[in-house]
């Protein structure tokens, strides 16, 4: 089956710094990426929606400055915590699909858990 | 705008006994539905999916959904649970919105599975 990883599993940064984090495709080429965020207790909520080579379309309420996601490749796309603070401390995780088709199923990493002190 | 309901968000069985796990959706056209298990600290791992067809679908584990559109459901049942089977259940739906597909999960179902 199609798999995708993340990378870092686990960070623990300082208020005020930048985190980066890493999705890849191990085995096939991601047209589309989405990163979601997820609270204890809750479920996925989505934060964007990124299409190798264009701007990532953000969620209403989501800092697209704060942010930052690039999908520089088919099987590479970054999420970057910018200035973080403790309120940014959740799982974050990615998915990626083969296809622009709506239909096309959404394989999932395996999650990052960010925590800000 | 889509919308998913997962009326139990935690639910107790015994090993060996059967389960049934609720998803109700909203949706103005035909959904694509999905199951999604999390276990802690993990992502997500599909467990099934229904696009169209046959509306009991087969999934891994041996877990089987039945899409009901008249009732706009689309629940999760297994025979027998195994104590491995503890972890959060997700129903998803995906749909079109602004051009862009977007999945959109339930508040998952958390499965506590005793001896």
């Amino acid at each position: 089956g199609a798999v995708v990883s993340q990378h870092p599993s686990w960070v623990i940064c300082k208020s005020g710094t930048s985190v980066k984090i890493e999705c890849r495709s191990l085995d096939f080429q991601a047209t589309t990426m989405f990163w979601y965020r997820q609270f204890p207790k809750q479920s996925l909520m989505l934060m964007a929606t990124s299409n190798e080579g264009s701007k990532a379309t953000y969620e209403q309420g989501v800092e697209k400055d704060k942010f930052l996601i690039n999908h520089a490749s088919l099987t590479l796309s970054t999420l970057t915590v910018t200035s973080a603070h403790p309120e940014d401390s959740s799982f974050y995780i990615c998915s990626a699909r083969m296809s622009l088709m709506q239909s096309d199923t959404q394989y999932f990493g395996p999650g990052t858990r960010l925590t800000v002190l | 705008a889509q919308s998913v309901t997962q009326p139990d968000i935690h639910i107790t069985v015994s090993e060996g006994a059967s389960l049934e796990l609720r998803c109700n959706y909203s949706y103005g056209a035909t959904p694509y539905l999905f199951w999604y298990v999390q276990s802690p600290g993990q992502g997500l791992q599909l467990l099934l999916k229904y696009f169209s067809g046959d509306t009991l679908v087969q999934g891994i584990k041996g877990f089987e959904a039945e899409f009901k559109r008249s009732q706009s459901s689309f629940n999760l049942r297994k025979p027998s649970v195994h104590w491995s089977d503890a972890a959060e259940y997700f129903c998803a739906v995906a749909g079109n919105s602004g051009g862009y597909q977007k999945v959109t999960f339930g508040i998952g179902t958390k499965l506590q599975v005793i001896p």
